[in-house]
C-alpha cells in the first residue's frame, strides 16, 4: 500500500498558487518525498523531491513540515497546462521501488 | 536526467497474441523498470530489469506472462504474452540514472 494520502481532487484558479498537500505520517528518517505529475495519461513527469529541507526548482516548491509527517507542493502561478494528476511518493534512499497512490487530480480553471 | 522513448506508442491486438514493447534510454543506466497502468488506475510496478541479471517481478506478475529482456545498459523490452482484454492498459518503462526515476511516454495497448 502507498505510504501517502492525498486529497482526491482540487481546483485552482489560473494564475493563483496551487498548494497540494500530502500526508506521510509513517515516514522514516531515510525516506525522501518525491512528487510527480501525470498529464492526460502521458508518462509521469518528475517535479521535485526532498528529505527534510524545503526545496525549490523551476517548476515548484516543496515544503516539508519539521516533523516530516506532511508536505505541500506549491505551483506558484498555476496555468491550464498544470492540470494533471499529482502523485506524492515516499522512498528510502538506496531503494528503488515507487509505490504510487491514487494522487490528487488538479484542475486549473480559467 | 534521462530521456526515454517507447515503441510502439499504441497498438490494438487480438486476444491470444503477444506484443513486445521496446524502451530506449538516452544514457547508460543500471536500473530500468516496467509499470502497468490500467484504465482509471494508478501505476503498478511489474518488474525491475537490471542489465546482466534476470528481471525481478513484483507479486502478481510472472515471467511467463511478462518476459523481459535487458541486453544492454540503454535498452529493455517487455513482452505481453497470450493477451486477453484484461491486459488492456498503458505500459510504461522508467529508468533511474541517479536517485530519481524518469518515465517514458507509455504504450497504450487495447486487446480485443
Amino acid at each position: 500500500d502507498a505510504k501517502t494520502t492525498q486529497p482526491t481532487s482540487m481546483d485552482c484558479a489560473e494564475g493563483r498558487a496551487a498548494n497540494l498537500p500530502c500526508n506521510h505520517s509513517t515516514i522514516s528518517g531515510n525516506e525522501y518525498v518525491y512528487w510527480y505529475r501525470q498529464i492526460h495519461s502521458q508518462g509521469p513527469q518528475y517535479i521535485i523531491h526532498g528529505l527534510k529541507n524545503n526545496e525549490t526548482n523551476e517548476m515548484a516548491s516543496l515544503i516539508i513540515t519539521e516533523d516530516r509527517k506532511s508536505s505541500t507542493l506549491i505551483l506558484p502561478h498555476a496555468t491550464l497546462r498544470d492540470t494533471a494528476v499529482y502523485y506524492c511518493i515516499v522512498r528510502a534512499s538506496g531503494t528503488y521501488k515507487y509505490i504510487f497512490g491514487t494522487g490528487t487530480r488538479l484542475k486549473v480553471l480559467a | 536526467s534521462a530521456v526515454i522513448s517507447q515503441k510502439p506508442s499504441r497498438d490494438i491486438c487480438q486476444r491470444g497474441t503477444s506484443l513486445t514493447i521496446q524502451c530506449q534510454v538516452d544514457s547508460q543506466v543500471t536500473m530500468m523498470f516496467w509499470y502497468r497502468q490500467q484504465p482509471g488506475q494508478s501505476l503498478t510496478l511489474i518488474a525491475t530489469a537490471n542489465q546482466g541479471s534476470e528481471a525481478t517481478y513484483e507479486s502478481g506478475f510472472v515471467i511467463d506472462k511478462f518476459p523481459i529482456s535487458r541486453p544492454n545498459l540503454t535498452f529493455s523490452t517487455l513482452t505481453v504474452s497470450n493477451m486477453s482484454p484484461e491486459d488492456s492498459s498503458i505500459y510504461l518503462c522508467s529508468a533511474e540514472p541517479g536517485e530519481t526515476q524518469y518515465f517514458g511516454p507509455g504504450t497504450r495497448l487495447l486487446v480485443l
